[in-house]
């Protein structure tokens, strides 16, 4: 059973297009996050949820818009879609106990061309 | 703000080599440290962590530990396999506020036969 799942695993899109990823979790966490990974493999934290509430949200464009329909499911909406935005979008989750660890999902490969 | 630097990569070695893997890290408070592992073409993994000072965490022949006074968790194997070669990711998690993991830069560890 795959804990952080994420589709589609491969994105390819014209600019101006809208695009969605979905991300669920079956581990039973309470956090659940989007981080983005350019092209040199940095790691940089977008949103993130706890318990369908907004906590982060790191000057991000607002043509990227998280949605949390309940606590296992987090899925990022992008408006307009731009050549900057190609990167690889890992969705993950947390428990509340601090040091326990992140589960990731293993990406969505976006590609505006 | 919080921090984590990586030593540069790429790293090249050779099988059965020792592996050192410098990080340190700037942080508010008692951060949680986290390695973690991407294999090529897959996500993120968790590969060891540790909570607090002085602890040493271990996986998979790949141990790290926690230096308060050096600000340091360099990640170290004894003899390495070409199966080890992948992306390796220190991050840190500061225990204080909202819930978010803060990454290095990420080293590229190549290990030829």
């Amino acid at each position: 059973d795959t804990a952080v799942s994420q589709t589609p695993k491969y994105l390819v899109t014209q600019m101006g297009n809208d695009k969605s990823i979905k991300c669920e979790q079956n581990l039973g966490h309470d956090t659940m996050y989007w981080y983005k990974q350019d092209s040199k493999k940095f790691l940089k934290i977008m949103f993130s949820y706890n318990n369908k509430e907004l906590i982060i949200n790191e000057t991000v464009p607002n043509r990227f818009s998280p949605k949390s329909p309940d606590k296992a499911h987090l899925n990022l909406h992008i408006n307009s879609l731009e050549l900057g935005d190609s990167a690889v979008y890992f969705c993950a989750s947390s428990q509340a106990d601090r040091g326990y660890g992140y589960t990731f999902g293993s990406g969505t490969r976006l590609t505006v061309v | 703000g919080d921090s984590v630097t990586q030593m540069e990569g790429p790293v090249t070695l050779s099988e059965e080599a020792f592996l050192t893997i410098n990080c340190t890290y700037t942080a508010t408070g008692y951060p949680s440290l986290f390695w973690y592992v991407q294999y090529p073409g897959e996500g993120l993994q968790l590969l060891l962590k540790a909570t607090k000072a002085d602890d040493k965490g271990s996986n998979k022949g790949f141990e790290a530990t926690y230096r308060k006074e050096t600000t340091s968790f360099h990640l170290e194997k004894g003899s390495v396999q070409v199966s080890d070669s992948a992306v390796y990711f220190c991050a840190l998690d500061r225990n204080l506020g909202a819930q978010k993991l803060v990454f290095g830069q990420g080293t590229r560890l190549t290990i030829n036969p």
